[in-house]
């Protein structure tokens, strides 16, 4: 079984309605990430969680908004969506600096499309 | 603040060619440094990754010196394989606890 898992791996939706990618995993981290890749940009931070109580603003939060429900799991949602939030997204997870290699594991990504 | 520039891409490579990517940092301190690889449909994974200057990480084949005079990270392979064919992503780790990530360089490897 995966160690990191995004639901949906691909939605279509459209302009205006509310979107919730969800991410879960297995490996006992407190770290998780959100990340939207877009062709020739690389990858995006939108939100960071360090534990269940701390969220974080990423380099593009505009337009979305996250919950980390449990320790192992980090839902994303858009509460409005736009078509140029059509993108892959990616969920992350990574270990406590000094206790792990500082590694990020990454999910599959879910494909979104706002038409 | 704290980045990684990698070289933009295509490249494209016949198989059994030397493969450079370059990746240059900038940085407060010396960061973590690392390379991950995206096969088609696929989340990223670590490739390899470097800790301090002079390590050498190294994977599959890949190579990549941390060089703390050129503030640089490139990737290397003596032989490419159609099946290296991906996006491949540098990225940095710094003491602020944020990954940063270049903007992938995609490689074409044909036969």
């Amino acid at each position: 079984d995966a160690d990191v898992t995004q639901t949906p791996r691909n939605r279509i939706t459209k302009t205006g309605k509310r979107i919730m990618l969800e991410c879960s995993q297995t490996k006992g981290h407190d770290r998780m990430y959100w990340y939207r890749q877009d062709p020739g940009l690389g990858l995006r931070l939108i939100y960071y969680s360090f534990d269940v109580k701390d969220i974080n603003k990423g380099e593009i939060s505009d337009g979305y908004s996250v919950s980390r429900q449990a320790q192992a799991k980090f839902s994303l949602s858009l509460e409005s969506a736009i078509p140029n939030q059509t993108a892959l997204y990616f969920c992350a997870t990574s270990d406590l600096p000094g206790q792990g290699t500082n590694e990020q594991f990454f999910g599959p990504g879910t494909r979104l499309t706002v038409l | 603040g704290n980045s990684v520039t990698q070289m933009e891409g295509p490249v494209t490579l016949s198989e059994e060619a030397f493969l450079t990517i370059n990746c240059t940092y900038t940085a407060t301190g010396y960061p973590s440094l690392f390379w991950y690889v995206q096969y088609p449909g696929e989340g990223l994974q670590l490739l390899l990754k470097a800790t301090k200057a002079d390590d050498k990480g190294s994977n599959k084949g890949f190579e990549a010196t941390y060089r703390k005079e050129t503030t640089s990270f490139h990737l290397e392979k003596g032989s490419v394989q159609v099946s290296d064919s991906a996006v491949y992503f540098c990225a940095g780790w710094s003491n602020f606890n944020k990954f940063y990530f270049g903007s992938g360089t995609k490689l074409n490897v044909k036969p």
